[in-house]
This record gives C-alpha cells, sequence and structure tokens, in this order.
C-alpha cells in the first residue's frame, strides 16, 4: 500500500520557536509538496521539489523553508513559528502528470 | 496565479437527494483532477479529466469537463453519508510539476 507519512497528527509550538514537519513517502516520486489548509482557502502551495536537493517557492513561502537531502523525505522548516502559521499543513508526493497522494496532515497550533 | 473557484462552498443534503458542485478557472485548464478529502484524513483523487467535453463516471459520480476547458462538474446521484467530505479540483499546470487547488465545496449528507 503506498504510503505518505507524516510524522505528527498534532503540534502545539510556541511563538518563536523553530518547527520542523516531516515527510517521507515510500513510492519513489520524484515530486514532493508542501501545502497548508485554512477554512475558505483551499490548499495553498508552500514550497515544492522536483528533485533531490532542488526546491520551488510555491504560493505562500514567506515564514517557511524546505530541506530535501533525500528523494523519499522532505521537510518543512517554520524559522521562527508565529500565530497566523496556525494551520493544518499536507504533505503530498507524486510522479510527474500523475496524481498526488497525501500524507494525513499535522495540525499545528502556534501559541 | 490561476484561481480555482469552486462552489457552493456548503452544502447540506438529505440521504438521497441528487447533487452538483461545480470547479471554474480564470483561464483554461490543461487538466483537471477531482479529489475527496474525509475528515482527519489527505485529499485521495477521483479522477482525472483531460479532453474538453470529457465524460467520466465512477459509480454514482459524473464528471464533466467543459468544451472550452475552463470548467469542471461533479455530479451525485442518490448522496449517500459516506459521500460526506470536502470535494477538491485541482489543476496540474502544464510545463510545471506543482498542483493548483480550488477552495473547496464541504458536503454533508443527512441520514
Amino acid at each position: 500500500d503506498v504510503k505518505v507519512t507524516q510524522s505528527s497528527r498534532y503540534l502545539v509550538k510556541r511563538t518563536g520557536e523553530k518547527v520542523f514537519l516531516e515527510c517521507v513517502q515510500d513510492m519513489d516520486h520524484e515530486n514532493m509538496f508542501w501545502y497548508r489548509q485554512d477554512p475558505g482557502l483551499g490548499l495553498r502551495l508552500i514550497y515544492f521539489s522536483y528533485d533531490v536537493k532542488m526546491k520551488e517557492k510555491g504560493d505562500i513561502p514567506e515564514g517557511y523553508s524546505v530541506s530535501r537531502e533525500k528523494k523519499e523525505r522532505f521537510s518543512l522548516i517554520l524559522e521562527s513559528a508565529s500565530t497566523n502559521q496556525t494551520s493544518m499543513y499536507l504533505c503530498a508526493s507524486s510522479s510527474t502528470g500523475a496524481e498526488a497522494f497525501f500524507g494525513q496532515g499535522t495540525r499545528l497550533t502556534v501559541v | 496565479t490561476q484561481l480555482l473557484e469552486q462552489s457552493p462552498q456548503f452544502l447540506s443534503i438529505q440521504e438521497g437527494e441528487n447533487l452538483t458542485v461545480y470547479c471554474n478557472s480564470s483561464s483554461v485548464f490543461s487538466s483537471l483532477q477531482w479529489y475527496r478529502q474525509e475528515p482527519g484524513e489527505g485529499p485521495v483523487l477521483l479522477v482525472t479529466v483531460v479532453t474538453g467535453g470529457e465524460v467520466k463516471k465512477l459509480k454514482r459520480l459524473t464528471f464533466q469537463f467543459g468544451d472550452a476547458r475552463k470548467d469542471s462538474s461533479l455530479h451525485i446521484t442518490a448522496a449517500q453519508p459516506g459521500d460526506t467530505g470536502l470535494y477538491l479540483c485541482a489543476e496540474l499546470t502544464s510545463g510545471t510539476y506543482k498542483y493548483i487547488f480550488g477552495t473547496g465545496t464541504r458536503l454533508k449528507v443527512l441520514a
């Protein structure tokens, strides 16, 4: 069974903390994505990667960075968490031109 | 950035009713995907449409791609409580690797 696994389902962090969200896929996909999902706004793309060590900004990259050192792992980093980054974060992977497979999401609360 | 508008934003209906949700774009789609997201889960692909005028059926779900490839609809016949979820349309943007998602339609089917 194909899988995208996000390291945490729920996370509570303090303002100013550095936060790491981890995502691992077992499908040997070249593309990986980080989205955030907020009510009424749908899924908004933060960053994506089409190869190891490659990354491109999505629509809302401010306040975030990413790391892809291995093909199967894509990490999202909040350098200094703020309350407006409280959201559901979804990781996805795909083979180019095919469907996107999503993880179960991480609900992050910044207090 | 391409904008995908979905309507209605919310829909609450009784079991057995029919419904249609819509996805519209500000420009021509290269291809369009429909996903369903159940509470606490990531989105899961339902269908991909590519050709203008295309109609695809998945049991009680009928997907239509507009002739001009700027709009799509999802029709559910005799809705069941198991159809409850968030329905998202998405475009795989031509020449890139990324998916742009619509704002979503949240459907609740009451038993």
